[in-house]
């Protein structure tokens, strides 16, 4: 079955560096998403991307965060500047086009941020 | 999107069906049922979803009441395994694709030998 895969699982960084993220979404998949949840506390939304621009973003995708798809598999998010209060779990996320209008978002396992 | 109100937990003895109920009563016309669920701090999984009939696949069975103000998400033989917390999330059904969730807090379901 077609995954999403997440790279890496763990990163442990300090205050004030950067830290991209990764996803390689289901190939023919379109929509791609970034969520987070801090341990403990609920999935949150992030941002959500179509077509090599944001569709969306949440409150807390601030100027700190940022989102690419540099190439036709990868899809990208960079922290620039990490908080302590970056520490969590993120998870990417994609769907089709389905024209029922399901459309089932995929999940990655995530990748988890430990900002010291 | 619809509000949807679940339990905050449930227990469960393994083998035995778990029938997690959701409130959804806000619904419209439009608007899919959807449960996920997160294994420990996994990425949430698709389980099932549902318009207006019931559903069935490998994994669950949903049933939706005739006026589609609430749903249970039924695990026909639950193992240690179905532990999880478990999400439902109503969402309106776009053709174009895209469909941000929002997830709730769901229901921390606990299976027990």
């Amino acid at each position: 079955e077609p995954e999403v895969t997440q790279t890496p699982s763990h990163q442990v960084t300090q205050m004030g560096q950067e830290v991209i993220l990764r996803c390689v979404p289901i190939s023919n998949h379109l929509y791609f998403y970034w969520y987070r949840q801090i341990l403990g506390q609920k999935v949150e939304f992030l941002v959500s991307f179509y077509n090599n621009e944001i569709s969306e973003k949440s409150e807390i995708f601030d100027d700190q965060f940022s989102v690419e798809r540099p190439d036709g598999s990868n899809f990208t998010l960079k922290i620039r500047s990490t908080k302590l209060e970056d520490s969590a779990m993120y998870f990417c996320a994609s769907n089709g086009q389905d024209y029922s209008g399901a459309n089932v978002l995929t999940f990655g396992a995530g990748s988890r941020l430990t900002v010291l | 999107d619809a509000k949807t109100t679940q339990p905050t937990s449930m227990d469960c003895a393994e083998g035995r069906a778990a029938n997690l109920p959701c409130n959804h009563s806000t619904i419209s016309g439009n608007e899919y049922v959807y449960w996920y669920r997160q294994i420990h701090s996994q990425g949430p999984q698709y389980i099932i979803h549902g318009l207006k009939n019931n559903e069935t696949n490998e994994m669950a069975s949903l049933i939706i009441t005739e006026d589609r103000k609430s749903s249970t998400l039924i695990l026909p033989h639950a193992t240690l395994r179905d532990t999880a917390v478990y999400y439902c999330i109503v969402r309106v059904a776009f053709s174009g694709g895209y469909n941000k969730l929002i997830f709730g807090a769901g229901t921390r379901l606990a299976v027990h030998p």
